[in-house]
């Protein structure tokens, strides 16, 4: 019945190794969301995707970029994880921006860098 | 910017005790408010909002009233549950239409029997 699903739960990386994770969604909606957020922070928005068009905060760093190849899928890509990416990076889904305040959210996926 | 501040956690109340978080929130205009509930091993998931001022979200029992006077947006129960266990997310958007959320750094319950 999970709508929003995140893999892996756990993923552990080194430094400087690229690394990838998924977010599906069965829920046909428009937008997809990537936050991130760190021990005892508010999640932070990184990107999202409207339909087929990017929108990158102003803050997000080069590093993090996302590719979204079809409606049900949206990826994060960490290039070159430092010890400050360690996070739990969360996906969240939204009909349209408008009603985005009714965010559908994957469990995460937490990101561990040695 | 826009902020928005929680009281630092954790809390730890006994079953049937009365609950209050607060959030207190920073922003031009008029925005709209929300609580988010974060069960252990789930993701985020809306608990109630409230759009204008004087506006009284509630859902499970939760409450909370939309005070422009003192920008705030309490959450309250009158008798928490073992289950009601999480750690909650006040959230304000800037304005209709806008895609952006601001998040504070969550507080987590502890309900104990």
């Amino acid at each position: 019945d999970a709508m929003v699903i995140q893999n892996p739960r756990y993923q552990v990386t080194q430094f400087g190794k690229p690394v990838t994770l998924s977010c599906s969604q069965t829920l046909n909606h428009n937008v997809m969301y990537w936050y991130q957020q760190k021990s005892s922070q508010a999640p932070k928005l990184l990107f999202h995707y409207y339909d087929k068009d990017f929108n990158n905060e102003a803050d997000t760093p080069d590093n993090f970029q996302s590719r979204r190849p079809n409606t049900s899928f949206c990826f994060l890509d960490i290039r070159s994880p430092g010890l400050g990416d360690a996070a739990m990076y969360l996906c969240a889904t939204s009909r349209s921006p408008l009603d985005n305040e009714k965010l559908f959210f994957g469990s995460g996926t937490q990101l561990s860098v040695l | 910017g826009n902020s928005v501040t929680q009281m630092e956690g954790p809390v730890t109340l006994s079953e049937e005790a009365f609950l209050t978080i607060n959030c207190t929130y920073t922003a031009t205009g008029y925005p709209s408010l929300f609580w988010y509930v974060q069960y252990p091993g789930e993701g985020l998931q809306l608990l109630l909002k409230a759009t204008k001022a004087d506006d009284k979200g509630s859902n499970k029992g939760f409450e909370a009233t939309y005070r422009k006077e003192t920008t705030s947006f309490h959450l309250e129960k009158g008798s928490v549950q073992v289950s009601d266990s999480a750690v909650y997310f006040c959230a304000l958007r800037k304005e209709a239409g806008s895609y952006q959320l601001t998040f504070g750094k969550g507080t987590k319950l502890s309900v104990i029997p």
